[in-house]
C-alpha cells in the first residue's frame, strides 16, 4: 500500500485481557519494527523483523508481549494478560533494506488503553 | 548500548531560527536521524547524517560532529506549523539489527 496501516487505531480493553495489533507496511519493505510510545515520552524498541531472519525480540518488555509476521508481509503484535502500565501507543513502522539514508515510514500507531 | 539526550523542550517565535542539539553515546555509529511527530501523528523522517557537516533540505539543515558525539537540528523561518515534537535516532550496530534508538524527545512551541 501507500503507507503502513495499522489497525485498530484505538483499543480499550479490560486488565487481563489479551489484545492483538495489526501492522500492514509498505509493500516491498522487508524490515518491520514495532515501538511503543508512552505520553509525552520517547519511542522505546519492541522487536524487529527483517526478511527470513530471525526476528530481534530484544525489546520485548515481558513473555507476555510477543509478534510475528506472516508471508514477509503483515504483522501482528499480541499482548497478553494486559496490565495497566501496557497503556500507550503502540507504533508499527517498515523500511527499506540497506536505505538507511530514507529512514522508516510510520503508521499512525494503535492507542491502548488498559482499564 | 546507546543513550541520547535532548532538551526536553524549546519556545521560539515565528519567523526565528531555533536550534535542537542531540548528543549520544555509542558503541560504534552508524549514523543520526532526525524525526518529526506532531501530536497524535506518526513520526515522520526528516533528515540523516551518516558524516560530519551540514546536510540541507528547504527550511530543515542537520548536522554532525562524530568526534564530539553531537548533533543539531536547524529550522529557519519557523511557522506555526513547525510546532511538534523532534526525536533524534541512532542506529544500533549491525550485530545488534541496525535498530533504530531514539532520544526522548524536545518538544517543540512556535509562538505568534
Amino acid at each position: 500500500g501507500a503507507g503502513v496501516s495499522q489497525s485498530p487505531s484505538n483499543k480499550v480493553t479490560e486488565k487481563g485481557k489479551d489484545v492483538e495489533l495489526r501492522c500492514d507496511p509498505i509493500s516491498g519493505h522487508t524490515a518491520l519494527y514495532w515501538y511503543r510510545q508512552s505520553l509525552g515520552q520517547g519511542l522505546e524498541f519492541l522487536i524487529y523483523f527483517q526478511g527470513n531472519s530471525a526476528p530481534d525480540k530484544s525489546g520485548l518488555p515481558s513473555d507476555r508481549f510477543s509478534a510475528e509476521r506472516t508471508g514477509g508481509s503483515v504483522s501482528t503484535l499480541t499482548i497478553q494478560r494486559t496490565q495497566q502500565e501496557d497503556s500507550a501507543v503502540y507504533l508499527c513502522a517498515s523500511s527499506q533494506t540497506g536505505k538507511q539514508s530514507y529512514g522508516y515510514t510510520f503508521g499512525s500507531g494503535t492507542r491502548l488503553t488498559v482499564v | 548500548g546507546q543513550s541520547l539526550e535532548q532538551p526536553s523542550e524549546v519556545t521560539a517565535v515565528e519567523g526565528a531560527i531555533v536550534q535542537m542539539n542531540c548528543t549520544y553515546q555509542t558503541s560504534g555509529f552508524y549514523g543520526l536521524s532526525w524525526y518529526q511527530q506532531h501530536d497524535g501523528g506518526a513520526p515522520t523522517f526528516l533528515s540523516y547524517n551518516a558524516l560530519d557537516g551540514l546536510e540541507e533540505t528547504g527550511r530543515f539543515s542537520s548536522f554532525l560532529s562524530r568526534s564530539d558525539s553531537y548533533g543539531y537540528l536547524l529550522l529557519q523561518e519557523l511557522q506555526m506549523k513547525d510546532s511538534a515534537s523532534y526525536f533524534c535516532a541512532v542506529r544500533a550496530a549491525p550485530a545488534q539489527g541496525g535498530k533504530l534508538i531514539f532520544g526522548q524527545g524536545t518538544e517543540l512551541s512556535v509562538k505568534p
